[in-house]
């Protein structure tokens, strides 16, 4: 088990709906990710969230909604998708590099993903 | 602008006898790290090992050992004595002084009895 905790692992939506992907860790990490995967790629970066903060937003279309309620969670919502948007979704946390003016050392400890398909 | 090559999309290792999965990057970075992590099928990302640019000996943790080779920009992964359960995709990775986590295209490792 993994702990950072994303769920649901799968999920299946229609273009239309309204969805929310979850994810939560409880070991103090101040910083969070949100990644997207298409099969056989490496995790594509989409948000980054420093101490509750959104830090980086790699010009993600508007349909994919970040938000961090507090330093443990971290939500994605989705709508109005489309099929390409069908994809593993994973999350990870990692210690906070803020202050230190050097590269990060600490790694992202990942979940296990959601597994998103778009009807 | 970074950026991590793999070479290798896939590699066949028998069971026990070691494997070197290879690793190349670029970066105008003076400071970085550079992460393996694998990824069975089942999808989550497990980190393996980190090296930094300014590690002066090569990383080891358990069975993984990383050849660290900086005027090459290498830094490629070594696992000794294979074992079924390390069939998976297994990823390089860089960070900068950003947060963005690099990866590259990820290496296949099929391990057979």
């Amino acid at each position: 088990d993994t702990e950072v905790t994303q769920t649901p692992k799968h999920l299946v939506m229609g273009m239309t709906n309204k969805k929310s992907l979850k994810c939560e860790q409880h070991m103090g990490h101040r910083a969070m990710y949100w990644y997207k995967q298409k099969a056989k790629k490496p995790p594509e970066l989409m948000f980054v969230y420093s101490y509750e903060k959104l830090s980086i937003n790699e010009s993600v279309p508007s349909r994919f909604s970040p938000e961090c309620p507090n330093s443990s969670l971290l939500n994605l919502h989705l709508h109005a998708l489309q099929p390409e948007d069908s994809a593993l979704y994973l999350c990870a946390s990692s210690q906070d590099r803020r202050g230190t003016g050097r590269h990060s050392n600490q790694p992202q400890h990942f979940g296990d993903g959601t597994r998103l398909s778009i009807l | 602008a970074q950026k991590i090559t793999q070479t290798q999309p896939g590699m066949f290792v028998q069971e026990k006898e070691a494997v070197t999965l290879d690793c190349t990057y670029d970066t105008s970075d003076p400071s970085y790290g550079l992460f393996w992590y694998k990824q069975p099928s089942s999808g989550e990302m497990i980190f393996l090992i980190y090296q930094g640019s300014y590690d002066q000996q090569n990383a080891t943790e358990g069975r993984y050992s990383l050849n660290f080779q900086k005027a090459r920009k290498s830094a490629n992964l070594v696992i000794s004595a294979s074992q079924l359960g390390d069939s998976a995709m297994y990823f390089c990775a860089m960070v900068g002084n950003t947060d963005k986590l690099i990866f590259g295209t990820g290496t296949r490792l099929q391990v057979f009895p």
